[in-house]
């Protein structure tokens, strides 16, 4: 079974520019989540989508969305790029919820984001 | 409000000594606890994860953590370290009723010296 596959693995993004970055769970996954990585910040929660709807959704402003489709793949748009955004994004899913006891997240490589 | 601390950012172990990574919660209700792994330039890879049936949990790769809720702690052990268990290591918290969203530790870098 192919893994979480993470597209593009590296790119660099200037201010005020905005950026999509592409998941593609586990076949017959259903949830996926997204996540933003920096050594200062550490791992911080962006949103859990599950079938297509937002179940979950962390403390980041407005310019982060996302958007899950009926294949389950799903996309994160990051919007007016600011320096801060440089981070690596990591995209996991899970058959059904992403911390519910029966199940396992998956994580893909990551994006990393370089904001110039 | 749930939250999780990893004590030590960094911990050093010689090869073939004991790990020790510790993890702190605050739940209000019963959690569900877990350990992922990193390894360099790689994502999370799940190591064990505690869901209310035995207190002591056996994951990949030798390690074990057990789950204390008079301490609030859900620490990390193996017995023998290797080079290659070298990687930074998370602790999670999620409950039912918030909707199981993960709550991140801050992650623990594993140094092994030779």
């Amino acid at each position: 079974k192919a893994g979480v596959t993470q597209t593009p693995r590296y790119l660099i993004k200037t201010r005020g520019q905005q950026v999509t970055l592409s998941c593609s769970p586990i076949s017959g996954h259903r949830s996926v989540s997204w996540y933003q990585q920096t050594p200062g910040q550490g791992l911080q929660f962006l949103f859990e989508y599950f079938s297509e709807t937002q179940r979950n959704k962390g403390n980041f402003p407005g310019r982060f969305s996302g958007r899950q489709f009926s294949n389950s793949r799903s996309e994160m748009n990051v919007s007016t790029l600011e320096l801060g955004d440089s981070a690596l994004y990591l995209c996991a899913s899970s058959s059904g919820l992403a911390g519910g006891p029966g199940d396992t997240q998956y994580f893909g490589p990551g994006t990393r984001l370089t904001v110039l | 409000a749930q939250s999780v601390t990893q004590l030590g950012s960094h911990v050093s172990v010689s090869e073939g000594a004991l790990v020790l990574l510790r993890c702190n919660y605050s739940s209000s209700v019963p959690p569900y606890l877990f350990w992922y792994v990193q390894y360099p330039n790689q994502g999370l890879q799940l190591l064990l994860k505690y869901t209310s049936a035995a207190t002591l949990v056996k994951g990949i790769n030798g390690f074990e953590a057990e789950f204390k809720k008079s301490e609030t702690s859900f620490h990390l052990t193996k017995p023998s370290a290797h080079m290659s268990d070298a990687a930074e290591y998370f602790c999670a918290v999620s409950e039912e009723g918030s909707n199981y969203q993960l709550i991140w530790g801050a992650g623990t870098k594993l140094i092994i010296k030779p």
